[in-house]
């Protein structure tokens, strides 16, 4: 395992359901991401978390909301989502922002009804 | 257009033979280049990590080799066991932002007995 652990593994939603995805990484970095995962494309950066102090939006709808409460936990908060919003979520942590090394987490699998 | 581009998209191998995979990049200025092993299910796992002074490293059946002049580089399994079947993901960093890395579709491997 790589010390990052993500619930749940699988998730399935109506567009007009809330939901949350929870990361938490037990390596004690400091920087911390979230990814989409849909096939046949290149994995998505969303959000970047320093330090608990969000650093990078990449131009990610509304209806996606990060929250970082500590520098080991991270999640997404999902609200009427569209069926294209189906994909696998990852999350991954480094040392620091600039580490280019991230270790992944396992993904939650989304499916939108 | 993507700045990491894989070949080929997937590939078919019997058990114990030998597969080449590609990435060519355009990503500048270079840092590093990873490739990532992600089995169905799961998040990318490290298995090589090359500079740009590195042309070759190894880590056990899997060899990767960096040319970067022509922004190319190589993983080659070998003697392939059906735990190989995976998607192989290549991933350069630049070498500076906080944005830095740029991720390949990944090569679909499927190893059959």
């Amino acid at each position: 395992e790589t010390g990052v652990t993500q619930t749940p593994r699988h998730l399935v939603m109506g567009m007009t359901n809330k939901k949350s995805l929870k990361c938490e990484q037990h390596l004690g970095h400091n920087a911390m991401y979230w990814y989409k995962q849909s096939a046949k494309k290149p994995l998505e950066l969303m959000f970047v978390y320093s330090l608990e102090e969000r650093v990078e939006n990449n131009s990610v709808p509304s209806r996606f909301s990060p929250e970082c409460p500590n520098s080991s936990h991270l999640f997404l908060h999902l609200h009427t989502l569209q069926p294209e919003d189906s994909a696998l979520y990852l999350c991954a942590s480094s040392q620091e922002l600039a580490a280019n090394e991230q270790f992944f987490g396992p993904g939650t699998r989304l499916t939108v009804l | 257009k993507n700045q990491v581009e894989q070949s080929p998209q997937s590939l078919i191998i019997l058990e114990g033979k030998n597969c080449t995979l590609q990435c060519n990049y355009t990503v500048s200025p270079f840092s590093n280049l990873r490739w990532y092993k992600q089995d169905t299910g799961r998040g990318p796992v490290s298995l090589t990590i090359m500079t740009f002074s590195e042309n070759t490293k190894s880590n056990g059946r899997y060899t990767a080799t960096l040319d970067a002049d022509t922004k190319q580089s190589s993983l080659h399994i070998t003697a392939s066991q059906l735990s190989d079947s995976a998607s192989y993901i290549c991933v350069v960093s630049r070498y500076y932002g906080n944005n830095r890395l740029a991720f390949g579709k990944g090569n679909q491997v499927v190893v059959i007995p």
